[in-house]
């Protein structure tokens, strides 16, 4: 069984870090491209960033370039992303999203990020 | 950057009535890399559709997805009440991958 689970959420200050982690089970990771996908209360998701399956080849959202940075680790299937200098804008839902070729196939559950004084 | 623009906003319908989800992106979608999720309210989105029309596993055949270019269609054929969510589209076509504002369907 496909399974993503993510961790690393949690309340931080803004202009604080965070690193998300992705665990991923049930299928060949370093097979696939894999995402992050983020969604604020009551809107559409917004795509965060994408990586390949050797993580040689990364794309990233316009508005997230310079603040997140998109790992992977294919020996702990392990996906990850690193948020500096968070925002109230910065929170939501942030999912890890299996893909096939660059198409959205297979979501996790989501960790929530909270940025608040 | 590819603009998803989904109408209408909002679809009450009743049971076993079909709903018709509009999609149309401001720029073309290369290989039709549109696909379509369901959201329930707490939950993860789901993919419904993928590559415009192809329905992935496990998804009823009650739902269809159609379009090619910049206009697109979800079509649920026999609205069931389970089928109340929101609906999204997606490109996935060209970076940076973009999603439209989402169709909530009511079905009462």
């Amino acid at each position: 069984e496909v399974q993503l689970v993510e961790s690393g959420g949690g309340l931080v200050q803004p202009g604080g870090s965070l690193r998300l982690s992705c665990a991923a089970s049930g299928f060949t990771f370093s097979s696939f491209w894999m995402n992050w996908v983020r969604q604020a209360p009551g809107k559409a998701p917004e795509w965060v960033a994408i990586i390949n399956q050797d993580g040689t080849e990364r794309h990233y959202a316009d508005s997230m370039k310079g603040r997140f940075t998109i790992s992977r680790d294919n020996a702990k299937n392990s996906l990850y992303l690193q948020i500096d200098s968070l925002t109230a804008e910065d929170a939501g839902i942030y999912y890890c999203v299996r893909g096939a070729g660059w198409e959205l196939h297979f979501w996790g559950l989501g960790t929530l990020v909270t940025v608040s004084s | 950057e590819n603009v998803l623009t989904q109408s209408p906003g909002t679809l009450s319908l009743s049971p076993g009535e079909r709903a018709t989800l509009s999609c149309r992106a401001s720029q073309s979608v290369g290989n039709n890399y549109l696909a379509w999720y369901q959201q329930k309210p707490g939950q993860a989105p789901r993919l419904l559709i993928s590559t415009a029309s192809i329905r992935a596993a496990g998804i009823p055949d009650r739902f269809s997805g159609s379009g090619s270019g910049t206009d697109f269609i979800l079509t649920i054929s026999r609205l069931e009440p389970e089928d109340s969510a929101v609906y999204y589209c997606h490109q996935s076509a060209t970076a940076p991958l973009t999603f439209g504002q989402g169709t909530k369907v009511e079905v009462k």
